[in-house]
């Protein structure tokens, strides 16, 4: 149980494009998911967290009119990079808990190269 | 400030030598502790969390994690490493305070790496 899904695994841009990672939980409902970024051989990020039907929170520092999120069922968020640069070259990762304080389950990651 | 440290970036054992992961927190309260794994180009897999009750938890792969609460110290082990255990493991504490509460801080990551 607790399997989270992302698509797509990579993608390859251009710059100025958007593009739209979906992070699903098959087998639960998932009240939070969470979006991370990652770095080659570093520590996980948090972007922001996203309550269904509800406003997602950003943390500092990032940009909330570029990285577009959407909680829109109890199974699904979608995390869109807008206007996509190559600085938003990356590896995310999305999370999904049944409630906030319980466990976090992850995503298998999404690699997203702007060109 | 809740935290987690993970003192080296590396360790390095030969298969079938015990396994040691370091992980040390500072938390005010009770600290929610995970440790998660990470394989190339993949997301996290969840190993165990600590949350209340016996020290030494078990959990996914032969792991386990013994929470020390003197030396606030939450270390993974395995008895027994395997070449596929070679990987990125992070240790996190569930943050518990103001706007943050419920979500993950991170330690640096432990680059694991078994050798045959």
């Amino acid at each position: 149980g607790a399997v989270v899904s992302q698509h797509p695994s990579w993608v390859i841009c251009k710059s100025g494009t958007s593009v739209k990672i979906e992070c699903r939980s098959l087998d639960f409902q998932a009240t939070t998911m969470f979006w991370y970024r990652q770095f080659p051989k570093q520590s996980l990020m948090l972007m922001a967290t996203s309550n269904e039907g509800s406003k997602a929170t950003y943390e500092q520092g990032v940009e909330k009119d570029k990285f577009l999120i959407n909680h829109a069922s109890l199974t699904l968020s979608t995390l869109t990079v807008t206007s996509a640069h190559p600085e938003d070259s990356s590896f995310y990762i999305c999370s999904a808990s049944k409630r906030i304080q319980e466990t976090q389950y992850f995503g298998p990651g999404t690699r997203l190269l702007v060109l | 400030a809740q935290s987690v440290a993970q003192p080296e970036d590396q360790v390095n054992v030969a298969e079938g030598n015990p396994l040691t992961v370091k992980c040390t927190y500072s938390v005010s309260g009770n600290p929610y502790l995970f440790w998660y794994v990470q394989y190339p180009n993949r997301g996290l897999q969840f190993l165990l969390k600590y949350i209340t009750g016996d020290n030494l938890v078990k959990g996914s792969y032969g792991f386990e994690a013994e929470f020390n609460k003197s030396q606030t110290s939450f270390h993974l082990k395995k008895p027994s490493a395997l070449v596929s255990d070679s990987a990125l493991y992070f240790c996190a504490v569930r943050l518990a305070w103001g706007d943050s509460w419920g979500k993950l801080q991170f330690g640096a990551g432990t680059q694991v790496v078994v050798t045959p």
